[in-house]
């Protein structure tokens, strides 16, 4: 079964400063990853995805995120955020089998202040 | 706009009561998941339709139940409510079909409070 692993719960940044949100994903078979964005009292919207291919995949809002099998890690990165980038933050994955089931994080809140 | 819709937006109940919850698909989509997110549980799969056919099954309890309709739309039924099924439930929904990566859009969620 896969897992996913969010260590950080909440990421407090300042305007313009670089931010990096960390996932880490356990499985015994291949799987795609996936980052997720929430703001509030809305629903879920894609921010990237990685299914095959290049490790260092791009996503809107200038989102992007590197695969890395060795350390089963999908770190989702930004290198200037903005207020409104303020929002849950989570990250996904599913199998290659069950490629619907998303399996997701607990979510990391990133809250940028002025 | 994610095209997923989802009704009523807030719900507010007792415990032991029945609610249902509705989900109508973006245009052209075959396939509906219901998501539940709570506070200790996290952002949980419950269960997936593909053209009115029960697909996969996640961490759904068993007084909860779904259905997908003719039309594509799908209700999700959770019965003899607890105070902890206290959540925002969440429809998704893809083109769907055989293998490979779907893409899932979600609506904006209901939001159910059981007192």
């Amino acid at each position: 079964a896969q897992s996913v692993t969010q260590l950080d719960s909440q990421v407090p940044v300042f305007e313009e400063a670089p931010v990096e949100l960390r996932c880490n994903y356990s499985s015994s078979v291949s799987v795609y990853l996936f980052w997720y964005v929430q703001y509030p009292n809305q629903g879920l919207q894609l921010l990237l995805k990685y299914l095959s291919g290049s490790t260092l995949v791009k996503g809107i809002n200038g989102f992007e995120a590197e695969f890395n099998k060795s350390q089963t890690s999908f770190h989702l990165r930004k290198p200037s955020v903005h207020i409104s980038d303020t929002a849950e933050y989570f990250c996904a994955v599913s199998d290659l089998i069950n490629t619907d089931k998303l399996i997701f994080g607990t979510g990391t809140r990133l809250q940028v202040f002025p | 706009d994610s095209g997923v819709t989802q009704t009523p937006k807030h719900l507010i109940t007792a415990t032991g009561q029945r609610v249902t919850l509705r989900c109508s698909p973006r245009s052209g989509d075959l396939s509906v998941y219901w998501y539940q997110q709570s506070l200790d549980q996290g952002l949980q799969f419950l269960i997936q339709y593909y053209n009115g056919e029960e697909r996969a099954k996640g961490n759904i309890l068993e007084r909860f139940s779904a259905q997908q309709f003719p039309d594509l739309h799908s209700e999700l039924n959770l019965s003899s409510l607890e105070l902890g099924d206290s959540a925002l439930y969440f429809c998704a929904s893809s083109v769907g079909g055989a293998g490979g990566y779907n893409e899932q859009f979600f609506g904006p969620g209901t939001r159910l409070t059981v007192l």
